[in-house]
């Protein structure tokens, strides 16, 4: 069964601390996509990446950063949490063309 | 400024009864997708529709895509309680980026 797997389920930071969120698949699907979830706002896209050390911003990048040194991890690095950054944070991968699959998610406060 | 409207926002049924969620978008797209999320789950997909009049049909589910209309549909026939949910569609952007919508949450009441 294909996986994508976010390391944390749940989160608890400081302001201003540096926040790793790691995420993982096992299917070798060349694009991986960081999303956040909020109620009334849908998800929104924050960066994603077509291959290996590639990165593009996506519609709301700031104050978030990534990394991709091996195709099946894509990591998403909140500079300097704050407040509002406390989010559902969602990773997807996919095949060209094909729908996302999707990680469990990770609920990060930032307090 | 692409948008990608859902409605109803909020969709409280008896079982039983047939409903409609609709979902708008203002971008050209041959491809749009359905997903379903259960309270703290994450996102399942449902249909990929992939290009205009596609009918897909999963059990009571069925959703359809008029590209033309920029509007899919996701049709309920005879609700259950397992269908209560948050449903969301996404339209696929160039290189593959997924727009989604705000989503419908669904209950479904006996």
């Amino acid at each position: 069964d294909v996986k994508v797997t976010q390391s944390s389920r749940y989160l608890v930071k400081r302001t201003g601390e540096k926040v790793f969120l790691e995420c993982v698949q096992d299917m070798d699907h060349e694009n991986m996509f960081w999303y956040r979830q909020d109620p009334g706002l849908g998800l929104r896209l924050i960066y994603f990446s077509y291959d290996v050390k590639m990165k593009e911003k996506g519609d709301i990048p700031e104050g978030y950063s990534v990394s991709r040194e091996k195709k099946e991890r894509f990591s998403l690095i909140l500079e300097s949490a704050s407040t509002n950054q406390t989010s559902m944070y969602l990773c997807a991968s996919s095949l060209w063309g094909k729908s996302y699959t999707f990680g469990s998610g990770t609920r990060l406060t930032v307090v | 400024e692409l948008k990608v409207e859902q409605n109803p926002l909020f969709l409280s049924m008896q079982e039983g009864k047939n409903y409609t969620i609709y979902c708008n978008y203002s971008t050209t797209s041959d491809r749009l997708y359905w997903y379903r999320q259960d309270p703290g789950k994450s996102l399942e997909s449902l249909f990929v529709l992939l290009s205009n009049g596609a009918v897909k049909q999963e059990g009571r589910l069925m959703a359809s895509l008029d590209t033309k209309a920029r509007l899919s549909t996701l049709h309920i026939t005879a609700a259950v309680h397992d269908l209560s949910a948050t449903y969301f569609c996404a339209v696929d952007r160039p290189r593959n980026q997924f727009y989604f919508g705000t989503g419908t949450s669904l209950t479904v009441i006996p």
